[in-house]
């Protein structure tokens, strides 16, 4: 069982719509919890930070840590063509070593 | 621009061949990673430096070794290239406050 679980969908929406995204993982000692998005032949870029349980609301993105079920979620609100790409989840115990999820790629038709 | 640097950007080796991988940033980072990036698995990390002067392995250390040069530079080298060692290899550096990893635009490396 990988430490980090995320489903690589693909997930095709219409524009507008909201995008839900999530994570599992097992190591119970994750505390730092981090979502990445990366475009086609890119380098991975950092979206959103939290640290422990709880929500954080970015303009249209909000992440979500329940540390009680081991599940993190992120959402993208009135979603844009320009939002395609692959949405990578990763968590730490010490801020440093990320562990990754393999990574969820989304397609926002116009 | 402010970021990390990596070097090449693409490369086809030969089964047997080395090559090393160099990676720099200018953020006056303390720790830097190599990971690799294949389809289904994420990223994996090769090894990681969080100071100057020290090395540890990560997940998939096999094949490579990497040196950390000076605080700016960390250099990844496969000594002798197989197959399985083609991947997108992705250079990140992160501050002494944390707070994620700042990654470097990757090398995609064919060994055939």
């Amino acid at each position: 069982q990988k430490e980090v679980e995320q489903d690589p969908g693909p997930l095709s929406v219409p524009e507008g719509a909201i995008v839900s995204l999530n994570c599992t993982y097992s190591n119970s000692a994750f505390q730092y919890f981090m979502w990445y998005r990366q475009y086609s032949r890119k380098g991975p870029e950092l979206l959103m930070y939290t640290y422990s349980s709880g929500n954080k609301e970015d303009g249209r993105f909000t992440a979500q840590v329940d540390k009680s079920s081991k599940y993190i979620s992120l959402f993208i609100r009135d979603s844009q063509p320009s939002d395609s790409a692959t949405y990578l989840c990763a968590m730490s115990e010490d801020d440093y070593k990320l562990s990754f999820g393999a990574g969820t790629t989304v397609t926002v038709r116009a | 621009n402010a970021g990390v640097t990596q070097t090449p950007k693409f490369q086809v080796l030969k089964t047997g061949q080395s090559m090393t991988l160099q990676c720099a940033q200018d953020m006056n980072h303390n720790s830097m990673y190599w990971y690799r990036q294949d389809p289904g698995m994420g990223l994996r990390l090769i090894y990681y430096s969080a100071s100057e002067g020290t090395t540890d392995k990560g997940e998939v250390p096999n094949g490579y070794n990497v040196s950390r040069l000076n605080k700016r530079e960390f250099s990844l080298r496969l000594e002798s290239a197989a197959p399985s060692q083609t991947s997108v290899y992705f250079c990140a550096s992160t501050g002494t406050g944390g707070r994620g990893y700042t990654f470097g635009s990757g090398t995609r490396l064919t060994v055939v």
